[in-house]
């Protein structure tokens, strides 16, 4: 079945730092990839999402590529700020029932 | 746009008791919710999926009878937690997808459960 891999945390940087959270998949065909964060006390928010291989999407200066070929969807940031602090999910939707598929979650802690 | 809220947020019951979580789409008609259970420092495992208007679809291993869904109205879905236990405690999170969209679910913030 669909599976999500992402790399465990937690994740610690200072602020202004580089940012990767790795995420691969295991799933057939062509699923649509997200990353959704979760900031303390709140639900998942989608972050970003790609349909495709080779889309990237961005938000907030946060970036995503997928890759069909290495089966990866890895999360980066060029300047981590503090209030990037919360736990990133990377997530796969296969299909036509519109199960999204989760990664166990990354904690990302910026200090200053 | 796009608001799911969920109420309560945090609960406290007494092992044999049952619980009811409500997940709304305050402003959008949402044709299907999930509901995720999150174990600590674990991913988000869907339990179910309910239409409106239809039984639930329930996820191999999750008990039909303990885990009561129901989706009277395309704002509205409720889970009810029979007879919990203390195993039954955890972080309940819904989602709704936004008419017939399918590729991105909202999410609700979330309720604690806890079964002394």
């Amino acid at each position: 079945g669909d599976s999500v891999t992402q790399m465990e945390g937690p994740v610690t940087l200072s602020e202004e730092a580089f940012l990767t959270i790795n995420c691969t998949y295991t799933a057939t065909g062509y699923p649509s990839l997200f990353w959704y964060v979760q900031y303390p006390g709140e639900g998942l928010q989608l972050l970003l999402k790609a349909t495709k291989a080779d889309d990237k999407g961005s938000n907030k200066g946060f970036e995503a590529t997928y890759r069909k070929e290495t089966t990866s969807f890895h999360l980066e940031k060029g300047s981590v700020q503090v209030s990037d602090s919360a736990v990133y999910f990377c997530a796969l939707l296969h299909g036509t029932a519109s199960k999204l598929t989760f990664g166990t979650g990354t904690r990302l802690q910026v200090t200053l | 746009g796009a608001v799911v809220s969920q109420h309560p947020s945090r609960v406290i019951c007494k092992s044999g008791t049952s619980v009811k979580i409500e997940c709304r789409s305050l402003d959008f008609q949402a044709t299907t919710m999930f509901w995720y259970r999150q174990f600590p420092k674990k991913s988000l495992m869907l339990m179910a999926t309910s239409n409106e208007g239809s039984k639930a679809t329930y996820e191999q291993g999750v008990e039909k009878d303990k885990f009561l869904i129901n989706h009277a109205s395309l704002t509205l879905s409720t889970l009810t937690v029979t007879s919990a236990h203390p195993e039954d405690s955890s972080f309940y999170i819904c989602s709704a997808e936004r008419g017939r969209e399918g590729i991105e679910q909202f999410f609700g913030p979330g309720t604690r459960l806890t079964v002394l």
